[in-house]
């Protein structure tokens, strides 16, 4: 079964920095492309950055360009997400989700999400 | 930026109706469309994609059809499960720039 596990969120003050994580299981975690998504509270969806399989190539919203920073370590199984400059509207659920190909697409998997909180 | 807009917002229907949601492209993006459903406090979990391929056990009461622009997202007859949030979601930006549509509630009458 695939499984996709995020850790590391919480209460950061404004201008603050966290690191997100995503443990993956179940399927081999090189092949496919990652993703983050965002859900601010009461709110829709969005898509804040996504890496392909190799790690080489990476993709990132607009809103989050120059602050966020997205990575994988395919050998640990894990994708990470730096955030730094961090403002109140970056609060949000953040789910990390599995793409069903080697570049960012739609999204098959995702992970139970993890609240970062941004606030003085 | 492709904006992705659904409608209605909200809808109000009784068990056993047939539920029809739409979801608008700002521009051409093929059949490169996703629609997931959202109950409160889970993760989203995807019911199409490719506009009209329904993913691994999803019941057949879901369907979705468009191209281009238009799309549709179809439940033949409510279940009681089906009682949740539904996202469109276009993947037709090359490098990739996903985006969704705000979202489509539907309630119980």
């Amino acid at each position: 079964e695939m499984q996709l596990l995020e850790s590391g969120g919480g209460l950061v003050q404004p201008g603050g920095s966290l690191r997100l994580s995503c443990a993956a299981s179940g399927f081999t975690f090189r092949s496919y492309a990652m993703s983050w998504v965002r859900q601010a509270p009461g709110k829709g969806l969005e898509w804040v950055s996504g890496t392909s399989g190799s790690g080489d190539y990476t993709y990132y919203a607009d809103s989050v360009k120059g602050r966020f920073t997205i990575s994988r370590d395919n050998s640990k199984n894990t994708q990470y997400l730096q955030m730094n400059s961090l403002r109140a509207e970056d609060t949000a659920v953040y789910y990390c989700a599995k793409c069903p190909g080697g570049f960012p697409d739609w999204f098959d998997t995702w992970g139970q999400g993890t609240l970062v909180t941004v606030s003085s | 930026e492709i904006v992705m807009t659904q409608s209605p917002a909200t809808l109000s229907v009784s068990p056993g109706e047939r539920v029809t949601l739409s979801c608008r492209a700002s521009q051409s993006i093929s059949g490169n469309l996703a629609w997931y459903q959202q109950k409160p406090g889970q993760a989203p979990r995807v019911l199409i994609y490719g506009a009209s391929t329904r993913a691994t056990a999803i019941p057949a009461r879901f369907s979705g059809s468009g191209s281009g622009t238009e799309f549709t997202l179809t439940i033949s007859s409510l279940q009681s499960e089906d009682f949740a949030i539904y996202f469109c979601q276009q993947y037709n930006n090359w490098p990739p720039a996903l985006t969704f549509g705000g979202g489509t509630k539907v309630e119980i009458k």
